[in-house]
């Protein structure tokens, strides 16, 4: 049981490349999220989604677009970064079953530097 | 809208003394919050989470945290810090969504 992986870890990227990030869990949880962190800003939702197939914006969604395709993967593209998403990135996941289980479950991290 | 504040951006406390982190959110109907601690280069791992019943909630590595609804609080406390406890906390709100809402964190110093 891996809970909730990423992939990569860390990538650096040119002023206008597209990348994609990977977030796997192995949980069947349905609530799968992205978050950015940055330095005296917390955590700030970007994309989530409640099952397979759908997704919605949260609160910095521009520039970013997501998938889920898959019920355990949900993953973030940049089509054209800019340093300004200079950041590192968490993926989440959360179960909407029980309450005792009412909680996120997060990944390591990937931290992005767009120069 | 339900939004979380850690009035609190840094503490400094001598090692073996007691800690208590504050936590203040704004949520119109009984919140669920939980208290994360992320080590540096590290993802956040949940310390403890309040949805009812008991006030008082007891977590992982020796930390507690109260809700007090009257005073829309949920302060994170430890009786006696030790030096691995240096880290950062983010408080959180969630709500009936499975939406959470994170503070800017407190980040935690520990002097020997």
């Amino acid at each position: 049981n891996a809970g909730v992986t990423q992939t990569p870890k860390f990538r650096v990227l040119k002023t206008g490349q597209s990348m994609t990030l990977l977030c796997a869990q192995d949980m069947n949880h349905e609530y799968m999220y992205w978050y950015r962190q940055d330095p005296g800003m917390g955590l700030r939702l970007i994309h989530y989604s409640v099952g397979e197939g759908t997704t919605a914006k949260g609160e910095v969604p521009d520039g970013y677009n997501v998938s889920r395709l898959k019920k355990q993967n949900f993953l973030l593209g940049l089509e054209s970064a800019a340093p300004s998403q200079t950041s590192v990135y968490f993926c989440a996941s959360s179960s909407a079953r029980q309450l005792s289980s009412y909680e996120q479950y997060f990944g390591p991290g990937t931290r992005l530097t767009v120069t | 809208a339900q939004s979380v504040t850690q009035p609190d951006i840094h503490i400094t406390v001598s090692e073996g003394a007691s800690l208590e982190l504050r936590c203040n959110y704004s949520y119109g109907a009984t919140p669920y919050l939980f208290w994360y601690v992320q080590s540096p280069g590290q993802g956040l791992q949940l310390l403890l989470k309040y949805f009812s019943g008991d006030t008082l909630v007891q977590g992982i590595k020796g930390f507690e945290a109260e809700f007090k609804r009257s005073q829309s609080s949920f302060n994170l406390r430890k009786p006696s810090v030790h030096w691995s406890d240096a880290a950062e906390y983010f408080c959180a709100v969630g709500n009936t969504g499975n939406q959470f809402y994170f503070g800017t964190g407190t980040s935690l110093t520990v002097i020997p």
